[in-house]
């Protein structure tokens, strides 16, 4: 199958300075990204929708200031996470969905391993 | 937008024995249903899907099940296993227009040997 990889898998920073994460399609690509975002014991939140070549699309109540997401190829997205606070300390995740897929294959998303970020 | 929720929260069933987790979803345009296994720490993992042209679906010991009328869905895992411990996230999404994902509050799955 698909394979999205996500790096750093885990990152820890001091409150105030910038964490950018990457995800990439490895054998595929991926027109559209999507990143979530996921605290203890919770479900998948979803932050935006990155789309190669034009400005990502935030879910209502997510930051685009502080959350910065480029998609400027076909296999990378990557979010950056400015000025992080302890409260932004979370499982961050990436999917991706392959260029033209259709039919039975149409939706499918491939997740990233994820990324958690903790912010002293 | 689309409002997915999901129940049991938490199950625990013994070894052997069959699990069912439900969700209900709001959009009745939403014609694609996945179910996501996640351990700790991990990334979700799908293991079964149904689209809105079947009711039903079956892996092996994974069978799905879809109601459109009743906009709800179902999980059944017959024959549980140690290894079906996990958490389990139901999702719904529309296959056209901007497609993403939304997902259940989860249901964290134990079986008890």
């Amino acid at each position: 199958g698909a394979v999205v990889s996500q790096h750093p898998s885990w990152v820890i920073c001091k409150s105030g300075t910038s964490v950018k994460i990457e995800c990439r399609s490895l054998d595929f690509q991926a027109t559209t990204m999507f990143w979530y975002r996921q605290f203890p014991k919770q479900s998948l939140m979803l932050m935006a929708t990155s789309n190669e070549g034009s400005k990502a699309t935030y879910e209502q109540g997510v930051e685009k200031d502080k959350f910065l997401i480029n998609h400027a190829s076909l296999t990378l997205s990557t979010l950056t996470v400015t000025s992080a606070h302890p409260e932004d300390s979370s499982f961050y995740i990436c999917s991706a969905r392959e260029r033209g897929t259709s039919g039975n294959k149409a939706g499918e998303l491939f997740f990233g391993e994820g990324s958690r970020l903790t912010v002293l | 937008g689309e409002n997915v929720e999901q129940h049991p929260s938490t199950l625990s069933v013994q070894e052997g024995d069959s699990a069912v987790i439900k969700c209900t979803y709001s959009d009745s345009a939403s014609n694609y249903f996945p179910w996501y296994k996640q351990e700790l720490g991990k990334r979700p993992q799908l293991i079964i899907d149904i689209r809105s042209n079947v009711g039903e679906k079956k892996d092996q010991r994974i069978a799905v099940t879809l109601n459109k009328t009743a906009k709800h869905f179902s999980l059944h895992i017959t024959e549980t296993q140690p290894e079906d411990s996990a958490v389990y996230f139901c999702a719904a999404s529309i296959t056209f227009g901007n497609e993403k994902l939304t997902f259940g509050t989860g249901t964290r799955l134990t079986i008890i040997p």
